[in-house]
């Protein structure tokens, strides 16, 4: 059982790029969530989907897009990447919101754009 | 909307004396309290949680939270630090009514020698 899982840990854009970070669960979740963490800002929620097919726009939304066409897998998006956008990217998942937003996390991501 | 309040952005403490993190949070309705610990190079995992029930909560590594509806607070505690404790902790709050829960800006725990 290996929880959550992100690929890859680490990368390193240019201005301009693109890539995608995978999240994986295999604890049968329906809600999973991607955030970005950044110094002094705590964890800001991205993007979310409630469910296979779903997706829905979080606190930071922009220069992001998700999908989630399988229940097990959560996939972020930056299609053209900025400096900003400097973090280290955090994917979580939880069973449903009536188990009270106990949340797993993944180990996390380290992009940088240059 | 609901928020979260972490007062201390850093809380030095000598190892094996006390710790109290602080945390306050909003809300119009009921909710749901958590603590989630991030060791360094870490995702976050949850150390303590309050649903219902009794105010006194223990968690994972002998921590302890309060759930203080008057004050509207969720303090954390452990009575004895030890080094492992180095980390940065979330307090995170939810009403279990919509599809988030919201988190704190984090308080560092630097343990001192």
């Amino acid at each position: 059982n290996a929880g959550v899982t992100q690929t890859p840990k680490f990368r390193v854009l240019k201005t301009g790029q693109s890539m995608t970070l995978l999240c994986a669960q295999d604890m049968n979740h329906e809600y999973m969530y991607w955030y970005r963490q950044d110094p002094g800002m705590g964890l800001r929620l991205i993007h979310y989907s409630v469910g296979e097919g779903t997706t829905a726009k979080g606190e930071v939304p922009d220069g992001y897009n998700v999908s989630r066409l399988k229940k097990q897998n959560f996939l972020l998006g930056l299609e053209s990447a900025a400096p900003s956008q400097t973090s280290v990217y955090f994917c979580a998942s939880s069973f449903t919101v009536e188990v009270a937003g106990e949340q797993f996390f993944g180990p996390g991501t380290r992009l940088t754009v240059l | 909307a609901q928020s979260v309040t972490q007062l201390d952005s850093q809380v030095p403490v000598f190892e094996e004396a006390p710790v109290e993190l602080r945390c306050n949070y909003s809300s119009s309705v009921s909710v749901y309290l958590f603590w989630y610990v991030q060791y360094p190079n870490q995702g976050l995992q949850l150390l303590l949680k309050y649903l219902s029930g009794s105010t006194l909560v223990k968690g994972i590594n002998g921590f302890e939270a309060e759930f203080n509806k008057s004050q509207t607070s969720f303090h954390l505690r452990k009575p004895s630090v030890h080094i492992s404790d180095t980390a940065e902790y979330f307090c995170a709050v939810s009403t279990g009514r919509d599809d988030k829960i919201i988190f704190g800006k984090g308080t560092r725990l630097h343990i001192l020698p």
